[in-house]
């Protein structure tokens, strides 16, 4: 059974970079067709795909986030990564990572969620 | 970017009833590529539907998807307790990949 597992600092001050990692277990990140994925989430409110990346380390980011977003790949420990620059309160969120399949095109394995919150 | 937008808001129903949602896609959604989710409150979505009528792996068969185009449904045939929750839709059929606002199923 796959799973997916978010951490990094659960506190980011204005101006400053979050970062998050998302630990891959029950398959390799390099197997079949599929893309990792960061999804957030602002409290009460919906999704918003921020963008993915494939184990190839090919990405593609959400035009809205674009600047400030970097995705990148650890294929020996079976882990993916986000960055996100010059944060502000507005980014504050539950971060999602997810299994994207191409067939499909629809995320099929979610993590549980990472609450990053931005505050000085 | 594909613009989905989720009616009703909230649907109030009660169990055993039929579930109705609508997701309305401002273009032509390519391939039928349109998913839904079930989310509760503290948890991460739930895959329900792929392709706009597969269901995902262990999901029972009163959900079901239906449509094309720009418009498409999810249907939940004899609501159950736990099927209390919130309803995305989200497509891929153009990036960037997008979902709607949600539909809040409660009793």
């Amino acid at each position: 059974q796959l799973q997916l597992q978010e951490s990094g600092s659960g506190l980011v001050k204005p101006s400053e970079t979050l970062s998050l990692t998302c630990a891959v277990s029950g398959d390799s990140i390099s197997s079949g067709t599929y893309s990792w994925n960061w999804i957030r989430q602002p409290p009460g409110k919906g999704l918003e795909w921020i963008g993915y990346i494939y184990h190839s380390g090919s990405t593609y980011y959400n035009p809205s986030l674009k600047s400030r977003v970097t995705m990148s790949v650890d294929k020996s420990k079976n882990q993916f990564s986000l960055n996100l620059t010059s944060v502000t309160a507005a980014d504050t969120a539950v971060y999602y990572c997810a299994r994207l399949t191409v067939r499909g095109g629809s995320f099929d394995y979610w993590g549980q969620g990472a609450l990053v919150t931005v505050s000085s | 970017e594909i613009v989905l937008t989720q009616s009703p808001d909230t649907l109030s129903l009660s169990p055993g009833e039929r579930a109705t949602l609508s997701c309305r896609a401002s273009q032509f959604v390519s391939s039928n590529f349109l998913a839904w989710y079930q989310q509760k409150p503290g948890q991460a979505p739930r895959h329900l539907i792929y392709r706009t009528s597969n269901r995902a792996t262990g999901i029972p068969d009163r959900f079901s998807g239906s449509g094309s185009g720009t418009d498409f449904t999810l249907t939940i045939s004899g609501l159950e307790p736990e099927d209390f929750a919130v309803y995305y839709c989200q497509q891929y059929g153009s990036s960037p990949l997008t979902f709607g606002g949600g539909t809040k199923v409660e009793i």
